[in-house]
């Protein structure tokens, strides 16, 4: 089983709706969790960390529940240009404390006039 | 203007080469990493460092080699021992090697002819 899985879509989103998808993962040691934005043949780009309170950016709201050991990702009035596809990034520390982070393979979004 | 480049932005090789692909950083940053980007596929990490003058082996080292002289710079040679070279690389940072999120340079794109 990989330790970060992403439905990896497509989500086909209308402008201007609301789309919503979720990163589970499987290390329960996890402690910082992040979604990064990638476009197409372009390197991955942070687009907010994940509090245990959750957070909201702007029309990104992100959530961790680590009960069920998911965390989640809401768009708001999709953009066109919010097409991307969008990695979970979870972190746990290592018996060396270092940063070990594990990828998902992405989930991707496509926004449609 | 701060950042991580890496370069060439495209690279050929013929099968039996050895290529050296450049990372350079200007954050100050004490951490760098090397990941490997395949399709449909999640980061994967090849050689990581916390400081200057040490690495550790990622989860897929094999055929790969680098070093840390300088802080600022990351080299990853690509050896003929990698059985599949052709991928997305991607040069990355963090200010320490903890649980931080971490910044990308914009790839290289390999392809073994």
């Amino acid at each position: 089983r990989k330790e970060v899985e992403q439905d990896p879509g497509p989500f086909n989103v209308p402008e201007g709706a609301t789309v919503a998808f979720n990163c589970t993962y499987s290390n329960s040691a996890s402690q910082s969790f992040f979604w990064y934005r990638q476009d197409c043949r372009k390197e991955p780009k942070l687009l907010m960390s994940v509090y245990s309170s959750g957070n909201e950016d702007g029309r990104f709201t992100a959530q961790l529940n680590r009960a069920s050991q998911y965390i989640s990702l809401l768009i708001r009035d999709s953009k066109l240009s919010d097409s991307a596809t969008y990695l979970c990034v979870v972190i746990r520390t290592t018996t060396d404390s270092w940063g070990k982070l594990q990828f998902g393979a992405g989930t991707q979004v496509v926004v449609t006039p | 203007d701060g950042g991580i480049t890496q370069s060439p932005k495209y690279l050929f090789r013929k099968e039996g080469q050895n290529v050296t692909l450049s990372c350079e950083q200007n954050l100050n940053h004490d951490a760098m990493y090397w990941y490997r980007q395949d399709p449909g596929q999640g980061l994967r990490l090849i050689y990581y460092s916390q400081i200057v003058n040490d690495f550790q082996k990622g989860d897929i080292a094999e055929g790969y080699s680098v070093s840390r002289e300088k802080k600022e710079s990351f080299p990853l040679t690509v050896t003929s021992a990698q059985k599949n070279p052709t991928a997305f690389y991607l040069c990355a940072s963090s200010i320490t090697g903890g649980p931080n999120e971490q910044f990308f340079g914009p790839g290289t794109r390999l392809t073994v002819l």
